[in-house]
């Protein structure tokens, strides 16, 4: 069965300063992709960045970088130079099949 | 390209009521997706559709129901409507079962 776990329920980060949010997941497959979510106040859910599985490199956006650790299925997000409109709840995600599983999320807040 | 579209943006219902909360995406995806997202939590699947005529269920289907006639469009029914069907309902779509997932900006529905 696919799982994907957020260990932290909420976190604050300093404007400017670095932060990294944890997720896990289980999957029996050897190829993948893995993506984090961002959900703003407005509801709106924003793709922040996507990992292929079979990609060494991990991925980087702009102020989001990803630390993918395939033997430890561990897919956690760095943002540096965090600013305020980075407040938001974080979703990673996993697709296996015909779906996706999302962990439960975790709260940032970008304090000024 | 208005991308996935989402109506109402909020409505209330009385217990046992019904209505449907409609879906429209124009990027000619072939997999759309519902999930309720309840406060402070994550994302829960509904149902979902790998393309028009074909539909199947997801982690929470009781209690709704979905039809895909087109490529376009994805409703989802609401029978019987309950205080616990309070959410807050995502429509997503993608062009494969592995790709990002296109969201649409929610309807919020209490039910009393």
């Amino acid at each position: 069965a696919q799982t994907v776990t957020q260990s932290q329920p909420e976190m604050s980060v300093q404007e400017a300063e670095t932060v990294t949010l944890s997720c896990t997941y289980d999957t029996s497959e050897n190829n993948y992709y893995l993506f984090w979510y961002k959900q703003p106040p407005s509801r709106q859910m924003i793709l922040v960045i996507r990992q292929e599985a079979y990609k060494q490199q991990n991925a980087t956006e702009n102020r989001f970088s990803v630390n993918f650790q395939k033997a430890a299925k561990s897919f956690s997000l760095k943002i540096s130079d965090s600013q305020l409109g980075d407040t938001a709840m974080y979703f990673c995600a996993l697709p296996t099949g015909n779906q996706f599983y999302f962990g439960t999320g975790t709260s940032l807040t970008v304090i000024p | 390209n208005a991308g996935v579209t989402q109506t109402p943006k909020f409505r209330i219902l009385k217990i046992g009521q019904s209505m449907t909360l409609q879906c429209t995406q124009d990027m000619n995806h072939n997999y759309m997706y519902w999930y309720r997202q309840d406060p402070g939590m994550g994302l829960k699947l509904i149902y979902y559709s790998v393309g028009a005529g074909i539909t199947d269920k997801g982690e929470v289907p009781n209690g709704y129901n979905v039809s895909r006639s087109t490529t376009e469009d994805f409703p989802l029914r609401l029978e019987l409507a309950a205080p616990s069907q309070t959410s807050v309902y995502f429509c997503a779509s993608t062009p494969q079962s592995y790709n990002e997932q296109f969201f649409g900006p929610g309807t919020r529905l209490t039910v009393l």
